[in-house]
């Protein structure tokens, strides 16, 4: 079973759209992580959990926001997307937030035409 | 200016032969130093990680070298197989950023059979 689910895995949108990026982890963990990848730039740091409170942000832009209902759920909402959005998006999960190893899931493939 | 840099872009090799896969990092308060492969269409899986405590980690045919003052690190690969074939991220966090990894660009190791 998947430990890590992302949905969708893949997701066509248009430009000046909003979507909502989907994960939930079943590891137990207690920190989650939002990292970005796309053939420009190398896999990117964007946002990090832990026990839902957000703890850095590395994304300059507004649009992105994460969002924790649950401790094991970390979403990713983008509004007014744009081309230049589209990526990979992988979410990643560890036991805390202190260098443990770090765990992604299968990614949502995004586009943005 | 980018924080982790890895060399070379791209390497092959002969099945059988060693890869040799290389990091460098800026920030000295970098200390830990996973390593992640990623196969295509996949998403990135830990392979093997080291902290500056120690100047080499091993695991099977995967040796992590190390050197803090040059802030230097490798990676080895020995009796290279063709399902080592990837692209592989050097990534490093410190121990402020909560936990964020930075990831170099990677190499993509191709081994010929």
């Amino acid at each position: 079973d998947p430990k890590i689910i992302q949905k969708p895995k893949y997701l066509v949108a248009v430009t000046g759209s909003e979507k909502i990026l989907i994960c939930e982890q079943y590891l137990g963990h207690n920190a989650m992580y939002w990292y970005r990848q796309s053939a420009k730039k190398p896999l990117e740091f964007m946002f990090s959990y832990s026990y839902q409170k957000l703890m850095d942000n590395q994304t300059a832009s507004s649009r992105f926001q994460p969002q924790s209902s649950k401790k094991n759920h970390l979403d990713l909402q983008i509004t007014a997307l744009k081309p230049d959005d589209s990526a990979t998006y992988f979410c990643a999960s560890s036991q805390d937030a202190n260098q443990d190893t770090q765990y992604f899931g299968p990614g949502t493939r995004l586009l943005v035409l | 200016q980018q924080q982790v840099r890895q060399s070379p872009q791209s390497l092959t090799v002969w099945e059988g032969e060693t890869a040799i896969l290389n990091c460098s990092y800026e920030d000295s308060t970098f200390d830990y130093f996973p390593w992640y492969w990623q196969f295509p269409r996949e998403s990135p899986a830990l392979l093997i990680a080291i902290r500056p405590v120690s100047n080499k980690k091993e695991d099977g045919r995967f040796t992590i070298f190390f050197n803090k003052r040059e802030k230097k690190l490798s990676l080895h690969i020995t009796d290279s197989q063709p399902g080592d074939s990837a692209t592989y991220f050097c990534a490093a966090s410190g121990d402020s950023g909560y936990n964020k990894l930075t990831f170099g660009k990677g190499t993509v190791l191709l081994v010929s059979p």
